[in-house]
């Protein structure tokens, strides 16, 4: 089937705006993650959530940094009140935790530039 | 604390040749290991996933072993070609309460025609 999928690909934002940028993941995958990878810097974590629940939310920098999961599936994060340091490729990734391997699928990422 | 490492960070070889990509982590409690590529502008693309209890994984040109007692993992890639040009990424999930996984900072590799 299709892949995990985000919207959008591109976002350039003022500082001081807010963004939400999307997450679409795998059908049936019930585990979610979002990473942040700054230009010349490795993978952060942000976020884990299992189902609608985020069991870890220990890498979200700030308290600008918000994110939901509906339904299973859709999960948005949001940044307010965005400072250029946010600056990053946005990615999320998807597992099926019930294999018990949490193998990760990424999708394509936002690449968020604030002005 | 729980880190990740990979060395070299960058790395040239001909067409051809076989390499061996290193992944070190500082706590030998893991869950799995998983090998990524990352081509320029994309996201990223499984490779392989080692589980705790597993000693090596194969697919196709790529052989990824685990020594969790000495907190290392390889990744050999046979027959190099320069389709294989990427940067490699290594990712680990410590078993110590959490559900995220630490990425190690990647191997840039570039095979030559």
């Amino acid at each position: 089937g299709a892949g995990v999928s985000q919207s959008p690909s591109n976002k350039v934002t003022e500082k001081g705006k807010d963004v939400e940028l999307r997450c679409d993941p795998i059908s049936g995958h019930t585990a979610l993650y979002w990473y942040r990878q700054s230009l010349g810097q490795g993978l952060e974590f942000l976020i884990y959530f299992q189902g609608n629940s985020a069991p870890d939310k220990s890498g979200l920098p700030s308290d600008r940094f918000s994110a939901e999961r509906t339904g299973g599936s859709v999960s948005t994060l949001t940044i307010q009140r965005t400072q250029q340091e946010d600056s990053a490729v946005y990615l999320c990734a998807s597992s099926f935790s019930g294999s018990r391997n949490y193998e990760q699928y990424f999708g394509p990422g936002t690449r968020l530039t604030v002005t | 604390k729980q880190e990740v490492t990979q060395i070299p960070a960058a790395l040239s070889v001909p067409e051809g040749e076989n390499l061996v990509l290193n992944c070190s982590f500082t706590d030998s409690a893991i869950y799995n290991l998983q090998w990524f590529r990352q081509d320029p502008g994309k996201g990223l693309t499984s490779l392989l996933l080692i589980q705790s209890s597993q000693r090596e994984q194969t697919s196709g040109r790529l052989n990824a072993s685990l020594d969790k007692s000495s907190g290392r993992s390889t990744l050999y890639i046979a027959a190099s070609q320069p389709g294989d040009s990427a940067t490699y990424l290594c990712a680990v999930r410590f078993t110590s309460g959490t559900y995220k996984y630490i990425f190690g900072t990647g191997t840039r590799l570039k095979v030559l025609a």
